[in-house]
């Protein structure tokens, strides 16, 4: 059974930094790439970033570029997502999702976990 | 960016009632859009990847279509369980975006 497990959420001051892990199980972690997506509370959904099976192709959204940094330790089965210089509109629920191929084409993000939740306020 | 732009916004059914929710994209994306559902308080849920994939273990009451800027997803009869927020996604260009959102709600 493929499992997606989200940790390292919590409440943090604006400008500062948190590292948000998902630890992922039932699955040839290595063999697929690996997003991060994010919902406000009461919002939609929005992707955040990728990450491709080996690393090799890293991919971000706007509002997050340069300021965010996705990882993988395939050795570890283990996804992350450095974020820095923290702001309120990054309040979200953030969901690690698999996707079906090995890249980060987004051909569908097959399995998520059940997210943790940020919280970034004075 | 590429916008997606479903309608309608929200729609009241009753259960084997036939659904229909559209997405536009904002340019040509091929057939490169996915499908989730969504209800409260639970992760999303891949449907239909592809345009018209269905993904494993999905009803085959869930049917989508399109190509270009035009999709559609369909329930050929409403269930309880199918009453929950629907979002379209294209993968053809990132940053890979989701249209807002189709609510169905219980007549």
């Amino acid at each position: 059974e493929v499992q997606l497990v989200e940790s390292g959420g919590g409440l943090v001051q604006p400008g500062r930094s948190l590292r948000l892990s998902c630890a992922a199980s039932g699955f040839t972690f290595d063999g697929y790439g690996m997003h991060w997506v994010r919902q406000a509370p009461g919002k939609g959904l929005e992707w955040v970033s990728g990450i491709s099976w080996n690393s090799g192709n890293i991919d971000y959204a706007d509002s997050v570029q340069g300021r965010f940094t996705i990882s993988r330790d395939n050795a570890k089965n283990s996804l992350y997502l450095q974020m820095n210089s923290l702001r309120p509109d990054d309040t979200a629920l953030y969901y690690c999702a698999k996707d079906k191929r090995s890249g980060i084409a987004a051909a569908g993000f097959d399995y998520w976990g059940q997210g943790t939740l940020v919280t970034v306020s004075s | 960016d590429i916008q997606m732009t479903p309608s309608p916004s929200s729609v009241s059914a009753s259960v084997g009632d036939r659904v229909t929710i559209t997405c536009r994209a904002s340019q040509s994306i091929s057939t490169y859009i996915n499908w989730y559902q969504q209800k409260p308080g639970r992760a999303p849920k891949l449907l239909i990847y592809a345009a018209s994939a269905l993904q494993g273990g999905v009803p085959s009451r869930f049917s989508a279509s399109g190509s270009g800027t035009n999709f559609t997803l369909t329930i050929s009869s409403l269930q309880p369980e199918d009453f929950a927020t629907y979002y379209c996604q294209q993968s053809y260009i990132s940053p890979w975006t989701f249209g807002q959102g189709t609510r169905v709600e219980i007549k």
